[in-house]
């Protein structure tokens, strides 16, 4: 049972670059988000989505776009690359919402230069 | 919007100390969440507590909800080199049909030998 999978695990982008970051779960998961991680600064939300179709804008949603094609997947667009970006990002899904524990996948740690 | 306070942001303890982190919410929360982060690893969901004055053990670990639904705790007895890692809370606060899951920054752990 893989979980939840993030690929990939590291990136460098020149900033204007644009890139996608995945997730997949094989648990069958409705809700998927994504968080971004900055050291003093906790996680925060970028998007989520309640099931595939539907999406929503999190906490920080400027520079990111999403789509949930399918249940299992949620990728994690950027669009023009900022150093702002700069962070580990993390995907988490639950089995109904945010009032049902995050299952969380290893991260990725992008570089924006 | 709601804030989810964490202290302290970092400790150091002695291997066989105690350790307690303390997470206060703005707003009274639906229910409250848990995760250790192991250095360079990902977020572990470790328990949610639902009810006003909850207290939940996991063998060292004791969590607790407060009775106002505002704060909550948790206290590790006799703290182990396996103990290192950031401990966040998630409050879950409800309204106007939507939730809203907001994560404290984090309490970073060291556990000196």
């Amino acid at each position: 049972n893989a979980g939840v999978t993030q690929t990939p695990k590291f990136q460098v982008l020149k900033t204007g670059q644009s890139m996608t970051l995945q997730c997949a779960q094989d648990m069958n998961h409705e809700y998927m988000s994504w968080y971004r991680q900055d050291p003093g600064m906790g996680l925060r939300l970028i998007h989520y989505s309640v099931g595939a179709g539907i999406t929503d804008q999190g906490e920080v949603p400027n520079g990111y776009n999403v789509s949930r094609s399918t249940t299992e997947d949620f990728p994690l667009r950027l669009l023009s690359a900022a150093p702002s970006q700069t962070s580990v990002y993390f995907c988490a899904s639950s089995t109904r919402g945010r009032d049902s524990p995050l299952h969380f996948g290893n991260g990725t740690r992008l570089t924006v230069t | 919007g709601q804030q989810v306070m964490q202290i302290p942001q970092y400790q150091h303890v002695q291997e066989g100390e105690d350790f307690t982190t303390y997470c206060n919410s703005s707003t009274t929360l639906s229910n409250i969440q848990w995760y250790k982060q192991r250095p360079g690893g990902h977020p572990v969901f470790l328990i949610q507590l639902v009810k006003s004055g909850e207290v939940k053990k996991q063998k060292r670990l004791t969590f607790q909800f407060g009775e106002a639904k505002k704060n909550s705790s948790l206290h590790i007895t006799a703290t182990q080199t396996t103990d290192v890692g950031t401990y966040f809370c998630a409050g879950l606060s409800s309204g106007a049909g939507s939730y809203q899951l907001t994560f404290g920054k984090g309490t970073k752990l060291s556990v000196i030998p």
